[in-house]
């Protein structure tokens, strides 16, 4: 069945750096167009980033961009969030979404993973 | 990106309640719009894509409706189990963008 699971989330005080990962398996991951989604808490879902089934294009949440990279091994199954000059406002829980082929929509998450910026 | 904007934030209703949500999108996008329902601890589950289809295992108390830039989302009779937080998500743009979200709760 498919499984999505995010790692890498923890507590990184303002400005630092963290590289989030999702580990994807029970599908073909590199046919698969895959998002970064997150929910700051008490907030609502915000969409981050997106990426191409083959890595070719990448699409970003102004909110991001220029600062988080969206990237991904399909020889690994894995899709990745790099996260630099991270604010308070990241604070929030980040799950990796897979986008149904041939559609528009989410049909499998992730469970998520925490991350706190904070000194 | 494309600002939804989604309305109410919140309602109370009753088991039985027909309830209607909207989410205004600021510009066209034609029927690229979907619509999840998410509960405390768990996945957000699709309920209506492409602004009007409803998705497999869905009740049919659930409808969407609309296209261009506004739409709605229908539940025909609240149940209990529908208490939960909806989003709409537009799909158009290359950026994505999910309504702020309407919390139902129970009157």
């Amino acid at each position: 069945q498919v499984q999505l699971v995010e790692s890498g989330g923890g507590v990184v005080p303002p400005g630092r750096s963290l590289r989030l990962s999702c580990a994807a398996s029970g599908f073909t991951f590199s046919s698969y167009t895959m998002h970064w989604v997150r929910q700051a808490p008490g907030k609502g879902l915000e969409w981050v980033a997106l990426i191409w089934y083959d890595g070719s294009k990448k699409y970003y949440a102004n909110s991001v961009k220029g600062r988080f990279t969206i990237s991904r091994d399909n020889s690994n199954n894995t899709l990745y969030l790099q996260m630099n000059s991270l604010r308070a406002e990241d604070t929030a829980v980040y799950y990796c979404a897979r986008q149904r082929a041939t559609r528009s929509y989410f049909d499998y998450w992730g469970q998520g993973t925490l991350v706190t910026v904070s000194s | 990106d494309i600002p939804m904007t989604q309305s109410p934030s919140s309602l109370s209703a009753s088991v039985g309640d027909r309830v209607t949500i909207t989410c205004r999108a600021s510009q066209i996008i034609d029927s690229f719009l979907n619509w999840y329902q998410r509960k405390p601890g768990k996945a957000p589950r699709l309920l209506i894509y492409a602004a009007s289809s409803l998705q497999g295992g869905v009740p049919s108390r659930f409808s969407g409706s609309g296209s261009g830039t506004d739409f709605t989302l229908t539940i025909s009779s609240l149940q209990p189990e529908d208490f939960a937080t909806y989003y709409c998500q537009e799909s158009y743009s290359d950026a994505w963008t999910f309504g702020r979200g309407t919390k139902v709760e129970i009157k």
